[in-house]
């Protein structure tokens, strides 16, 4: 059971330039998310999907897009890579309920220059 | 509005000390509550939920509805417990956003 996978661990890109985060879960969970990690800001929702076809904006929305055209895929897509994207960014599932657990994806660094 | 705040961006103890991690929150309806936990070079991963009510590596967390608090104790930390620790909450049926604190990151010295 491969839980929640991202791809790739590591990218670097130069400014402007486009590239999708993969994100894939077998476990049939209705919610994933995506968040980015940065040194003192904690974990920050970009967006969100409650299930195939249905995506929300999180706090941090701006530059990024997602779809959610599966149940299994989350890809998260940067349109025009600023500097300021530079991050850790996590990839989350779970069933979307309360109080069920989130289950995370080991993460991808993404170094912008 | 869901909001989580961690007033302390760095905790150091030492081994066999207790240790509070503190965690307040802001939310209109019922909350969810949870403690995440990221060890070095892991996924983040639960550590616990306030509606378990269980102890987990001999952590606990008592939700305080009147002081919208939910506070993370263990009464001897070991230096195993060296990570990053996250407080997050989720709405019960309306909002199924999880948001997340700024982080805590607990350090035991020997």
């Amino acid at each position: 059971n491969a839980g929640v996978t991202q791809t790739p661990k590591f990218q670097v890109l130069k400014t402007g330039q486009s590239m999708t985060l993969q994100c894939a879960q077998d476990m049939n969970h209705e919610y994933m998310s995506w968040y980015r990690q940065d040194p003192g800001m904690g974990l920050r929702l970009i967006h969100y999907s409650v299930g195939a076809g249905i995506t929300d904006q999180g706090e941090v929305p701006n530059g990024y897009n997602v779809s959610r055209s599966t149940t299994e895929d989350f890809p998260l897509r940067l349109l025009s890579a600023a500097p300021s994207q530079t991050s850790v960014y996590f990839c989350a599932s779970s069933w979307g309920r309360g109080g069920t657990e989130a289950f995370f994806g080991q993460g991808t660094r993404l170094t912008v220059v | 509005a869901q909001r989580v705040t961690q007033p302390e961006k760095l905790l150091s103890v030492f081994k066999g000390a207790p240790v509070e991690l503190k965690c307040n929150y802001s939310y209109s309806g019922s909350p969810e509550l949870f403690w995440y936990v990221q060890y070095s070079r892991q996924r983040l991963q639960l550590l616990l939920r306030h509606i378990s009510r269980e102890s987990i590596k001999g952590f606990t967390a008592d939700l305080n509805k009147g002081e919208t608090s939910f506070h993370l104790k263990k009464p001897f930390a070991q230096e195993e417990d060296s990570a990053m620790y996250y407080c997050a909450l989720s709405g019960q049926g309306g909002s199924e956003k999880l948001v997340f604190g700024k982080g805590t990151k607990l350090t035991v010295n020997p």
